[in-house]
């Protein structure tokens, strides 16, 4: 099945202790992006990759970290959380990142730092 | 950077009945994509119909229809024959053809009643 997955589901964690979000997807999709949701705000885009080695800032990249060493995993990396990251987080791919195409999303971190 | 505007935070509707969620858009641009989204409890994010600025035409898929008015930069969603599987969180979106990233709105809360 075509899919977009993100580890762990839900996570607590406390201020200062580095996480990683992992976000892998299966159908080959050059582009991948990572999103957060707030209540009141909607989804800000965090950073998108356009394909390996190629990654970019997008509306809200403070605080954030990503790498992309293969196609199809993105991991979303906080080095030194803060409570202001608690948050929904959603990973997202198309195939090569054209506005056109779907957007694959996956089913969402919820984050909280404590 | 594009602005999305939804105005209503919350909308109520009877089932059977018909409900237009509103959104309107701030661009210079004149190539560009909409879209709404659906997002239920599961956090899920659906994709309900999406616009291309350069089609006139209306989209529609099943229940769900948009008014498009590219002058007026406004995109409503129009659901027909509402279902209590229609309550969700509905995002508004945009996205340039040449940019990297979906502009969403803040969302408005559906409700559905019996």
């Amino acid at each position: 099945e075509a899919q977009v997955t993100q580890n762990p589901r839900y996570l607590i964690t406390v201020t200062g202790k580095k996480l990683t979000v992992t976000c892998s997807q299966n159908m080959n999709h050059e582009y991948m992006s990572w999103y957060r949701q707030d209540p009141g705000l909607g989804l800000r885009q965090i950073y998108y990759s356009m394909n390996v080695e190629v990654t970019d800032k997008g509306d809200v990249p403070e605080g954030y970290k990503v790498s992309r060493k293969e196609k199809r995993n993105f991991p979303l990396i906080l080095e030194s959380p803060s409570p202001n990251q608690t948050s929904l987080y959603f990973c997202a791919s198309n195939p090569s990142g054209r506005a056109d195409e779907k957007l694959f999303f996956g089913s969402g971190t919820q984050l909280s730092v404590l | 950077a594009q602005t999305v505007t939804q105005s209503q935070p919350e909308m109520s509707v009877q089932e059977a009945e018909t409900v237009t969620l509103s959104c309107t858009y701030d661009t210079s641009e004149s190539d560009y994509y909409l879209f709404w989204y659906k997002q239920p409890p599961s956090r899920q994010m659906i994709l309900v119909i999406r616009q291309e600025a350069y089609k006139q035409q209306n989209a529609t898929e099943n229940r769900f229809s948009v008014n498009f008015q590219k002058a007026a930069k406004s995109f409503s969603l129009k659901i027909s024959d509402s279902q209590l599987g229609d309550a969700a969180m509905y995002f508004c979106a945009y996205r340039s053809r040449s940019g990297y990233a979906l502009n969403f709105g803040k969302g408005t809360s559906l409700l559905v009643t019996p």
